[in-house]
């Protein structure tokens, strides 16, 4: 069993839309939770971050941990077709090594 | 630009060669991070150093590949007779301490392809 499942999609909606992603884990020794968007070709930048349980709102976006269930989400409100990306989940411990799972493609199409 | 900067781009090497890929953190970051994106898959941890020293090399191949951050300049990751298993895209990120809580920034990555 991978520590981080993540579906890699293709996840297509229309411009208005609200997206839903999500990833599960393994290991209860993860603390931190972050989401990544890269678009193609180009690095990862952090979006969200998050410690332990609980949501974060941060514009259109939104992220929510559930350390019970080992589940994390990030929600897109109003999405626009530059949030159009790969959406990566990351993890990790009280050390600094990052956890990722596969990404989700994303296409919003206006 | 104050980002994580990482040369070069793009490397094509002939199976057998030895490929150089640099990573010179953000200002003030001493802790630095190389991660493996292979096609179709998410990042995976290769390895984490500070300054002259390698803290954590788990994710790093057996043979072959090594890694250094000397005191001075770049970080450098070492792919010695490379394969086309090796093929990916090799990304940097840098961070100011290495603990879990801290944010680590990434470089735009270099896509290395082993002909």
């Amino acid at each position: 069993q991978k520590e981080v499942e993540q579906d890699p999609g293709p996840l297509s909606v229309p411009e208005g839309a609200i997206v839903s992603l999500n990833c599960t884990y393994s290991n209860s020794a993860f603390q931190y939770f972050m989401w990544y968007r890269q678009y193609s070709r180009k690095g990862p930048e952090l979006l969200m971050y998050t410690y332990s349980s609980g949501n974060k709102e941060d514009g259109r976006f939104t992220a929510q941990v559930d350390k019970s269930s080992k589940y994390i989400s990030l929600f897109i409100r109003d999405s626009q077709p530059s949030d159009s990306a790969t959406y990566l989940c990351a993890m990790s411990t009280t050390l600094g090594r990052l956890y990722f799972g596969r990404g989700t493609q994303l296409t919003v199409w206006p | 630009n104050a980002g994580v900067m990482q040369n070069p781009r793009h490397l094509v090497r002939r199976r057998g060669q030895e490929a150089r890929l640099r990573c010179s953190p953000m200002k003030g970051h001493s802790h630095v991070y190389w991660y493996r994106q292979l096609p179709e898959e998410g990042l995976k941890f290769m390895v984490y150093l500070q300054k002259e020293n390698i803290i954590d090399e788990s994710g790093m191949p057996k043979e072959r590949f090594s890694a250094e951050f000397p005191k001075e300049g770049p970080s450098i990751l070492r792919i010695q007779q490379v394969v086309r298993g090796d093929s990916a895209a090799y990304f940097c990120a840098s961070s100011r301490s290495g603990q879990g809580a801290d944010e680590q920034f990434f470089g735009p990555g270099t896509r290395l392809t082993v002909l």
